[in-house]
């Protein structure tokens, strides 16, 4: 089974500064099949990004997913007030789809 | 607007059972896969199962097999999730999502609370 592991756990920064959120597989993810979502308390989760660096509809361009094989990122290249969530990532290719843990990005 | 709704959470005792369903509109919804992904309030994601846009492909997590099961009836856009030995691990938050780009859509997810 596939296993995520994102890092760091919390990331403390200010609006307007980037936010660079990793995402590491225990085993390489063909195709590609990674995705990142965002979100807030009391919501569902959002995709964001999948094919590890596509962005779904609608989403900013600020959020820009990269990486392949075994070593995934999301970068927010400009932090608004909006941004502050819980971000995860997802192997959702064979079973079973793992998630991340989860980043906290906060306010400082 | 395209949308799933999750129904049917809410308060079971240990070993009891509970199904959850989840409707659909807005799209056509007999040509998607379906999961269901639950959520310990504060923790994070966990998948659990998935029923291919027919119903003939089903997976489970190891954790739910032989407790759970997943069905769907495409005439009335709906998939179910019947989860039976109910255990006290098994309160979540239950979100089902529609699989397109990755999970694209979600609902909003009902509660399921298991406790004497």
């Amino acid at each position: 089974d596939i296993v995520l592991t994102q890092s760091p756990g919390t990331l403390s920064l200010s609006p307007g500064e980037r936010a660079t959120l990793s995402c590491k597989a225990s085993q390489w993810i063909t195709t590609g099949w990674l995705a990142w979502y965002q979100q807030k308390p009391g919501q569902p989760p959002r995709l964001l990004v999948y094919g590890a660096s596509s962005r779904a509809p609608g989403i900013p361009d600020n959020f820009i997913g990269s990486g392949s094989g075994t070593d995934f990122t999301l970068t927010i290249s400009r932090l608004e007030p909006d941004d502050f969530a819980v971000y995860y990532c997802h192997h959702y290719g064979s079973s079973p789809r793992a998630f991340g843990q989860g980043t906290k990005v906060e306010m400082k | 607007e395209m949308q799933l709704v999750e129904i049917g959470g809410g308060l079971i005792q240990p070993g009891g059972s509970l199904r959850l369903s989840c409707v659909a509109s807005g799209f056509t919804f007999s040509n998607y896969i379906i999961h269901w992904v639950r959520q310990v309030p504060g923790k994070g994601l966990e998948w659990i199962s998935s029923i291919n846009s027919n119903g003939d492909d089903i997976e489970f997590l190891d954790s739910v097999k032989g407790r759970f099961t997943i069905s769907r009836d495409n005439a009335k856009n709906s998939v179910y999730l019947q989860m039976n030995s109910l255990r006290v691990e098994d309160t979540a938050v239950y979100y089902c999502a529609r699989r397109s780009r990755a999970f694209d859509i979600w609902g909003q997810g009902t509660m399921v609370t298991v406790s004497s």
